[in-house]
């Protein structure tokens, strides 16, 4: 069974850091694309970036609100995704979501049941 | 970026009822790379259609996705009480997006 699970969020200030943990297993951690998905609060999803598979060529994506701020990495060895939150704005208060994304082969996508960053001061 | 739109905002109806919702893409969507979701309080989405028209894994039949380019229907033949949810689409083309959703509840 695959199962995603976020950790890390919590209350943090205006321009300060923050490292999300997603750890995932009962799948090929390795040959999975996976992404960060935000839903700030009683709003709607929104994509926040994407790492390819390292055989994939590792390619990251960033949506544009969080570009230069935020970095998605991956640790195939620990089977964990992150994504590091630098410069944080009261606009990244969310809940945050990984996700393996749409599995064309398999017809599932996996979700975690996300975790929550609140920026406040 | 390519921009969804839904419509309508809001659908009231009842169970039994036939729903039609609509995405939008602001440009053709590659490969008809459209998926809808569904979307309770509480809960991380879940997957519904792919490719516009697949039905993910475990989904029953009658949810069905339609369409190609830049339009794109979610019929649902007739509602069931868990199907009142928020729905949403994304486009997986050209890097990720999603609409706004479209929330069906209960009239």
């Amino acid at each position: 069974e695959v199962q995603l699970v976020e950790s890390g969020g919590g209350l943090v200030k205006p321009g300060g850091s923050l490292r999300l943990s997603c750890a995932a297993s009962g799948f090929t951690f390795s040959n999975a694309w996976m992404s960060w998905v935000r839903q700030a609060p009683g709003k709607g999803l929104e994509w926040v970036g994407r790492i390819k598979s390292k055989t994939d060529g590792g390619t990251i994506e960033y949506a544009a609100p969080v570009k230069g701020r935020f970095a998605i990495s991956r640790d195939d060895s620990k089977t964990t995704l992150y994504l590091q939150m630098n410069s944080l704005k009261t606009e990244d208060t969310a809940v945050y979501y990984c996700t393996t994304g749409v599995n064309v082969v398999a017809g599932t996508s996996s979700w975690g049941q996300g975790t929550l960053v609140t920026v406040s001061s | 970026e390519i921009v969804l739109t839904q419509s309508p905002g809001t659908l009231s109806l009842s169970p039994g009822e036939r729903a039609t919702l609509s995405c939008r893409a602001s440009q053709s969507v590659s490969s008809n790379s459209l998926a809808w979701y569904h979307q309770k309080p509480g809960q991380a989405p879940r997957l519904l259609i792919y490719g516009a028209s697949s039905r993910a894994t475990g989904i029953p039949d009658r949810f069905s996705g339609s369409g190609s380019g830049t339009d794109f229907t979610l019929t649902i033949s007739r509602l069931e009480p868990e199907d009142f949810a928020v729905y949403y689409c994304q486009q997986y083309g050209t890097s990720f997006t999603f609409g706004p959703g479209t929330k069906v509840d209960i009239k």
